[in-house]
């Protein structure tokens, strides 16, 4: 069946350290999110690509870069991560044929110290 | 960017009770969407709704789309213990949009 996978689905790291949380869809999908959870604000729009090479900045998208080298993949990188970008992460994909087919990974869990 | 307002923020429910939740933004939204999030796992979309005063059903769940196309409504009814979890709304502010932007949540807890 096809589905979309994130990994780690637990990390702690320390301040400055780069990070990158992979997520990998097999829907053949153009398009790709990550977004982060906190408690408070729901989800938040960080990254998102509408096919290769194309990537676009989202609402929160400081501190934090994606590329698209392929469909399948969309890795997400903390270039030196600080404590406020401790979150739970979500990676997310669709079909072009609008936003109400995004299908969302179980998640990463990532910790700053 | 823009916030939607949900509430309430948390419901604690008798097992067969009915339940409502809504949302509302200062924007126009095209698009309005409901979705489910279990502990530890993604959110699962439940109703999708396209047009303004739109009536959908899925079961027990039922949302309508606001007529000013600023707010949605979502309903349990006879709650079960598998409802249990955080519901989300979200809009897509255009037709062909593919981001979203999403509520605070409501975290329902349904006691047996």
């Amino acid at each position: 069946d096809a589905e979309i996978t994130q990994s780690p689905r637990h990390k702690i790291t320390e301040t400055g350290r780069q990070v990158t949380l992979a997520c990998h869809q097999t829907w053949n999908h153009n398009n790709m999110f990550w977004y982060r959870q906190d408690l408070g604000h729901g989800l938040r729009l960080i990254h998102y690509s509408y096919g290769v090479q194309d990537t676009n900045k989202g609402e929160v998208s400081d501190g934090y870069s994606v590329s698209r080298s392929n469909t399948e993949d969309l890795p997400l990188t903390l270039e030196s991560a600080a404590s406020s970008q401790t979150s739970v992460y979500f990676c997310a994909s669709s079909s072009s044929g609008g936003a109400d087919t995004q299908y969302f990974g179980p998640g990463t869990r990532l910790t700053v110290l | 960017g823009q916030q939607l307002n949900q509430s309430p923020q948390s419901m604690f429910i008798q097992e067969g009770e009915d339940v409502s939740m809504n949302c509302t933004s200062s924007s126009i939204f095209n698009t309005w969407l409901w979705y489910k999030q279990d502990p530890g796992e993604g959110p699962v979309l439940l109703i999708a709704l396209y047009k303004a005063g739109e009536l959908t059903s899925n079961g027990r769940l039922t949302a309508q789309f606001g007529i000013t196309r600023k707010d949605s409504f979502l309903n349990i009814s006879a709650s079960i213990p598998s409802d249990v979890g955080i519901y989300f709304c979200a809009g897509q502010p255009w037709t062909g949009a593919n981001n979203l932007f999403f509520g605070t949540g409501t975290r329902l807890t349904v006691i047996p």
